[in-house]
């Protein structure tokens, strides 16, 4: 089955202590990407990937750091989490300009304390 | 700079009613559209993707038609159902290919 998967779903931590968020996808897609959605701001977009080792900011990619070392995962990584990045992830790949098309993750809820 | 507008911002309908969501963008220059539902809480799950050379698509009780002279989208929801209840989100992608733009949503509430 074709899909986008995010771990942790759920998580609730500290200021200050580093975390990651894994975004594993089994489509075989070049193109990776993260947003955040925060109610009343809609959802916005962190980083992205073109490629392997190909990484670029998106909207508000202050306070994240992503890599990309092989083309099915794409980490979120918080190296000091604060109160502001509280926030619903969700990770998405797509299938490149053959149709275009967006395939998200369920999401991963961030609380920082 | 692309900007996606969603009007109306909520809607309440009784079951059975035929309704229309509303997307607009202001940047004709898109690869493609693609409508999504989301469930609270929950993740995006992909409804109709229209290509920028198509007019419209269709699955099932959905309709969506893309006009991009005019900058416009709708989503056309045959006979609601309660189960129909959910944040509608319109999302382009740009020619650029790096970026897509998401709609701030439309939550739709279909009462029994």
């Amino acid at each position: 089955e074709a899909q986008v998967t995010q771990n942790p779903r759920y998580l609730i931590t500290v200021t200050g202590k580093k975390l990651t968020v894994t975004c594993s996808q089994n489509m075989n897609h070049e193109y990776m990407s993260w947003y955040r959605q925060d109610p009343g701001l809609g959802l916005r977009q962190i980083y992205y990937s073109m490629n392997v080792e190909v990484t670029d900011k998106g909207d508000v990619p202050e306070g994240y750091k992503v890599s990309r070392k092989e083309k099915r995962n794409f980490p979120l990584i918080l190296e000091s989490p604060s109160p502001n990045q509280t926030s619903l992830y969700f990770c998405a790949s797509w299938t490149g300009l053959n149709t275009g098309e967006l395939f998200f993750g369920e999401g991963s809820r961030l609380t920082v304390l | 700079k692309q900007e996606v507008t969603q009007i109306p911002a909520a809607l309440s309908v009784p079951e059975g009613e035929n309704l229309v969501l509303n997307c607009s963008f202001t940047d004709s220059a898109i690869y493609n559209l693609q409508w999504f539902r989301q469930d609270p809480g929950k993740g995006l799950t992909s409804l109709l993707l229209i290509q920028s050379s198509q007019r419209e698509q269709t699955s099932g009780r959905l309709n969506a038609s893309l006009d991009k002279s005019s900058g416009r989208s709708t989503l056309y929801i045959a006979a609601s159902q309660p189960g129909d209840s959910a944040t509608y989100l319109c999302a382009v992608l740009e020619t650029s290919y790096d970026k897509v733009i998401f709609g701030p949503g439309t939550s739709l509430s279909v009462i029994p």
